[in-house]
């Protein structure tokens, strides 16, 4: 399958500074990226979808003045965690997808803890 | 609303089958994909379903059917690395997938 990276895979950050993370499609054209936010033991929760050239679309109660999404080309997704909170810790989780049918690849994952 | 419906825990024994059902409801349809996770570690893909039937793949089938709205994941000849969760992940008519808690399945010797 297709391959897509992410990193860090773990950001120990002090509390009110940033976090960037980036998300990368190796070996193919991701039009569009997904990131998620995952708690222990719950599901995957949908943050916002952006497609290349485009802002980022959030899902509500998602502030996009706290998670700066960035998705400049068809290989490069980057999600920005300003001013970093404690409840901010969590795993969060790219994906990438070619077209809009078409499975969608994840990147490894970053563990957050903000101290 | 949109809604996905998979059993919290399953418990199974080496060597034997396990079938993890799903029912869901979304806003139109646009297939429906399982996906294995080990904890602390990000989804991995297993099978994608958009027409009714069985799909097999060698250890692992995952069945469709549209009108009722259901899914399963069959698991064959399982193994001790098979424990992990298995999400049910519809696609609806904005081609996002649409995430339920999933299925934690706990294989023992």
């Amino acid at each position: 399958g297709a391959v897509v990276s992410q990193h860090p895979s773990r950001v120990i950050c002090k509390s009110g500074t940033s976090v960037k993370i980036e998300c990368r499609s190796l070996d193919f054209q991701a039009t569009t990226m997904f990131w998620y936010r995952q708690f222990p033991k719950q599901s995957l929760m949908l943050m916002a979808t952006s497609n290349e050239g485009s802002k980022a679309t959030y899902e509500q109660g998602v502030e996009k003045d706290k998670f700066l999404i960035n998705h400049a080309s068809l290989t490069l997704s980057t999600l920005t965690v300003t001013s970093a909170h404690p409840e901010d810790s969590s795993f969060y989780i790219c994906s990438a997808r070619g077209t809009a049918d078409t499975e969608a690849f994840f990147g490894q994952g970053t563990r957050l803890t903000v101290v | 609303g949109q809604n996905i419906d998979q059993p919290t825990e399953m418990t199974a024994t080496e060597g034997a089958i396990v079938q993890i059902n799903c029912t869901y409801q979304t806003s139109g349809f646009n297939g429906l994909f399982w996906y294995q996770q080990h904890a602390g570690e990000a989804p991995t893909f297993l099978s994608y379903n958009v027409l009714d039937g069985l799909e097999e793949k060698g250890r692992f089938s995952s069945f469709l059917s549209r009108s009722k709205g259901y899914s399963y994941l069959l698991l064959k000849e399982l193994q001790m690395k098979d424990s992990a969760s298995y999400l049910c992940a519809p696609m609806d008519s904005n081609y996002q997938l649409i995430w339920g808690a999933g299925t934690k399945l706990i294989i023992k010797p």
